[in-house]
């Protein structure tokens, strides 16, 4: 499994478009991208999953650069309710794997 | 939109009881996975489960661990004997067969304190 680095931490203000940047240099051709968003004491929630180029969903962005060593997470507009934890996963994507969570970034949006 | 289940919320047992914790996972989905997450640290991978049996398991799932799935809706992680470092929030997650484009779906867990 390709492991990721991504900050620790990150603050930012309400209404502002945050973007959480993960490396992952040494990704292999099948792996894909996912991002998950865990709040304090509760189970992570999937965000977005991307291979390559730009996948935008109703929350979030993924872009991809074409070397795919690296991809960001945009969180356009935060709320208070954005903070939380956010995780980069790296992985194949088969139905059976599992998932390898590192120590994320933990967001906290001030008022 | 679908939901993963589990029960209990929260689950306070002595050191050496046994302790089941139950799921229900998204009816349609066939892979099934039990994680845990000690206070300030990182989500672990405990097993993965498929068509009735164990496909893969980590260092951590020893034989005090066991999963199960008994009526065809829900999955229970067992631990026999319980030690004081099992304290940790234990989450079951799902996912479907072509469900590759949402990920996986988490239930909220179990806070699991042995004392």
């Amino acid at each position: 499994l390709a492991k990721t680095t991504q900050p620790i931490s990150m603050d930012s203000y309400e209404g502002q478009e945050v973007n959480i940047t993960c490396s992952h240099n040494n990704i292999a051709t099948n792996d894909y991208i996912t991002w998950y968003q865990q709040f304090p004491s509760q189970g992570p929630r999937f965000i977005i999953q991307g291979y390559k180029t730009k996948v935008t969903n109703e929350v979030a962005s993924l872009f991809i650069p074409a070397d795919r060593k690296s991809s960001t997470l945009s969180l356009p507009r935060v709320s208070l309710s954005d903070t939380a934890v956010y995780y980069c996963l790296v992985g194949e994507d088969f139905g059976n794997e599992k998932l390898t969570f590192g120590t994320g970034t933990r967001l906290t949006i001030i008022p | 939109e679908p939901e993963v289940t589990q029960t209990p919320s929260h689950q306070v047992t002595q050191m050496g009881q046994e302790v089941i914790l139950r799921c229900v996972p998204i009816s349609n989905h066939l892979y099934f996975y039990w994680y845990r997450q000690i206070l300030g640290q990182k989500v672990e991978f405990l097993v993965s489960f498929y068509n009735n049996e164990i496909s893969e398991k980590s260092e951590i799932f020893d034989d005090q661990f066991s999963v199960e799935r008994p009526d065809g809706s829900n999955f229970t992680l067992k631990i026999r004997s319980t030690k004081l470092e099992d304290s940790a929030m234990y989450f079951c997650a799902s996912r479907g067969v072509r469900d590759f484009e949402f990920g996986y779906t988490f239930g909220s867990g179990t806070r699991l304190t042995v004392v």
